[in-house]
């Protein structure tokens, strides 16, 4: 069993649609969670980060952190074609024991329809 | 804020010569930087953390002595793929962690590198 499972689509939704993006993951240790956004051959944008289970909210983005599901969510409300992209979950463990690179989901492809 | 550059953007070179990647952060000092591998459909793979003025710590599975890590200042770590054979082509890119906020790394691009 891989440490977090992301399903790579590809996600095909309309234009305006809420989206939801969704990643599971095994180790207990991590405790720090990210989404990220990655277009063609470009490098991730840091999109949302969390610690806390619950709902963090930034615009049209909202992240969702269930720590005892071991179970991570992002929302995009009034999705747009420039959304199109694929959405990393990564996630990590606390600084200075030795973790402190991210663990990777294998991202989902996500495509807005206009 | 929170920029994080990184020089080539590409490069193909001839099997058995030597590649260098050069990662800055370029308004924050970074006292950590991270390496990471992905190949084509598949995640980002950490290959290995950067301290600045310390030797890198390499994942399991990476050759220290293939990819070679310097991390000499607060704004720059460099990659060296010595000896580059076509297994090497994949996408390269690295990330900087912002000293006031220990627990977000920013990417830079990415490098392309293709080994004939």
């Amino acid at each position: 069993q891989k440490e977090v499972e992301q399903d790579p689509g590809p996600l095909s939704v309309p234009e305006g649609a809420i989206v939801s993006l969704n990643c599971t993951y095994s180790n207990s240790a991590f405790q720090y969670f990210m989404w990220y956004r990655q277009y063609s051959r470009k490098g991730p944008e840091l999109l949302m980060y969390t610690y806390s289970s619950g709902n963090k909210e930034d615009g049209r983005f909202t992240a969702q952190v269930d720590k005892s599901s071991k179970y991570i969510s992002l929302f995009i409300r009034d999705s747009q074609p420039s959304d199109s992209a694929t959405y990393l979950c990564a996630m990590k463990g606390y600084s200075g024991g030795g973790a402190d690179g991210l663990t990777f989901g294998k991202g989902t492809h996500l495509i807005i329809q206009p | 804020g929170a920029v994080v550059s990184q020089h080539p953007s590409w490069v193909i070179c001839k099997s058995g010569t030597s590649v260098k990647i050069e990662c800055r952060s370029l308004d924050f000092q970074a006292t950590t930087m991270f390496w990471y591998r992905q190949f084509p459909k598949q995640s980002l793979m950490l290959m290995a953390t950067s301290n600045e003025g310390s030797k890198a710590t390499y994942e399991q599975g990476v050759e220290k002595d293939k990819f070679l890590i310097n991390h000499a200042s607060l704004t720059l770590s460099t990659l060296t793929v010595t000896s580059a054979h076509p297994e090497d082509s994949s996408f390269y890119i690295c990330s900087a962690r912002d000293w006031l906020l220990q627990e977000t790394q920013y990417f830079g691009p990415g490098t392309r590198l293709l080994v004939l």
